[in-house]
């Protein structure tokens, strides 16, 4: 396995708290990503950083922030917890662009959140 | 939204047997790739190939491209027992950029020894 780790990786908590999810990479990739998985979904992207500080939205932003101080670390956060926002997070990580001759991405093992 | 589409959800074969799955897609893509993801574990690349070609393959993989049709599928020859797992496509739209992949839902493939 890529050197990818999410903590914690499961979470029980109660709707309205905040919640914050790391994920941490030892490759010294520029790229990073969070998705969540849902049944019948499959894989949305949250949010990507593409360098220190350097983030952007994906498909299913709202009601998640993230920052990224340092390159390997890539925090997500959701700032007052809902139950739609249960699901498993993953987080990846890429070399290069996703057109670009090294894009593939490697996968962190997951962080099952679950707000009640 | 979702790019890829998924064919079968579903898939249970017997061991030895070929897998196929196929995946369609809706904008012009850069490349389109396949990723598994066995029960509980995150996902895996398995293979690319680029709008440029028809045909890739990789040990017990084949993947084809028709760009006219938007559509890809993956081939498994032989398969075993552990190939049991979730396999998705994902495409990168042809203006490419750092916000990556777009997966579809994915095809749940069953070996039955």
């Amino acid at each position: 396995d890529a050197g990818i780790t999410q903590s914690p990786r499961h979470k029980v908590t109660e709707t309205g708290t905040p919640v914050t999810l790391r994920c941490h990479q030892t490759e010294n990739h520029r790229y990073m990503y969070w998705y969540r998985q849902d049944p019948g979904h499959g894989l949305r992207l949250i949010h990507y950083s593409y360098g220190v500080k350097d983030t952007d939205k994906g498909e299913v932003s709202d009601g998640y922030s993230v920052s990224r101080s340092k390159t390997e670390d890539f925090l997500l956060t959701l700032e007052s917890a809902t139950s739609s926002q249960t699901s498993v997070y993953f987080c990846a990580i890429s070399e290069g662009l996703a057109d670009s001759p090294n894009n593939e991405q490697f996968f962190g093992p997951g962080t099952r959140l679950t707000v009640l | 939204s979702q790019q890829g589409e998924e064919d079968p959800q579903a898939l249970s074969i017997q061991e030895g047997e070929n897998a196929t799955m196929n995946c369609s897609y809706k904008t012009s893509i850069n490349n389109l790739q396949w990723y598994r993801q066995n029960s509980g574990r995150g996902l895996v690349h398995l293979i690319l190939i680029r709008s440029n070609e028809r045909e890739k393959h990789s040990g017990r993989l084949r993947v084809t491209l028709d760009t006219s049709k938007k559509s890809s599928s993956l081939l498994i020859t032989a398969s075993r027992a552990a190939d049991t797992a979730s396999y998705f496509c994902a495409t990168v739209d042809w203006a490419g950029g750092a916000d990556g992949l777009t997966f579809g839902k994915g095809t749940h493939l069953i070996i039955q020894p």
